[in-house]
């Protein structure tokens, strides 16, 4: 059982370059989240999926697009990567809006 | 402005030395309170969810209580195994948000 799978895991860009995180999870969950983890910040939503075919944006979203493309998949676009958005991004999934988060094992972006 | 802040950022315990960590909250409309485990290098880890002043869940050597205000991760007898960052977080409101703690560093010595 996979659970919540993310890539790449480690990927470099230079600033101004686009990129796009994929996050898929085998769980049949609802909701799908995508958080980013600095030290002495902990993880801050950046968007969530409360269901299929809805987004939402959380606490940073700025500089940031998402996709639902369907119950399995979320994916975390970067259209011009900023030195700020270095960063380790997590993707998670529940069953509910309400409910504990399944995590995905992180991607560390280093943007220069 | 709902705020999670966890306490102490960092501690250090003898193999077998029990301690608490703390997880207090201030948001409107607690909705649940939950405790995550994070080795290095990985994701989190679902621990424990707490809905209600008053409730506690154990967990081998962890047990969780929740008040008003905060909550509290009891390590009983810890195990180099359970040297991990702990993450508290809250969700609240209407929103779907999940609002995290820093963490605290948990280093357990042989």
């Amino acid at each position: 059982n996979a659970g919540v799978t993310q890539t790449p895991k480690f990927q470099v860009l230079k600033t101004g370059q686009s990129m796009t995180l994929q996050c898929a999870q085998d769980m049949n969950h609802n909701s799908m989240y995508w958080y980013r983890q600095d030290p002495g910040m902990g993880l801050r939503l950046i968007y969530y999926s409360a269901s299929e075919g809805t987004t939402d944006k959380g606490e940073v979203p700025n500089g940031y697009n998402v996709s639902r493309l369907n119950k399995r998949e979320f994916s975390l676009r970067l259209e011009s990567a900023a030195p700020s958005q270095t960063s380790v991004y997590f993707c998670a999934s529940s069953r509910l809006a309400s409910g504990e988060l399944f995590f995905g094992e992180g991607s560390r972006l280093t943007v220069l | 402005e709902d705020q999670v802040t966890q306490s102490p950022e960092a501690l250090r315990l003898q193999e077998g030395e029990s301690s608490s960590l703390n997880c207090s909250y201030t948001v409107s409309g607690l909705r649940g309170l939950f405790w995550y485990r994070q080795d290095p290098g990985k994701g989190p880890e679902f621990l424990f969810t707490l809905y209600s002043a008053g409730e506690e869940k154990e967990k081998e050597r962890l047990k969780a209580t929740l008040t008003k205000k905060e909550s509290f991760l009891h390590i009983t007898a810890p195990k180099p195994e359970d040297s991990a960052t702990y993450l508290c977080a809250v969700q609240a409101g209407t929103g779907n948000q999940f609002y995290f703690g820093t963490g605290t560093s948990l280093t357990v010595i042989p």
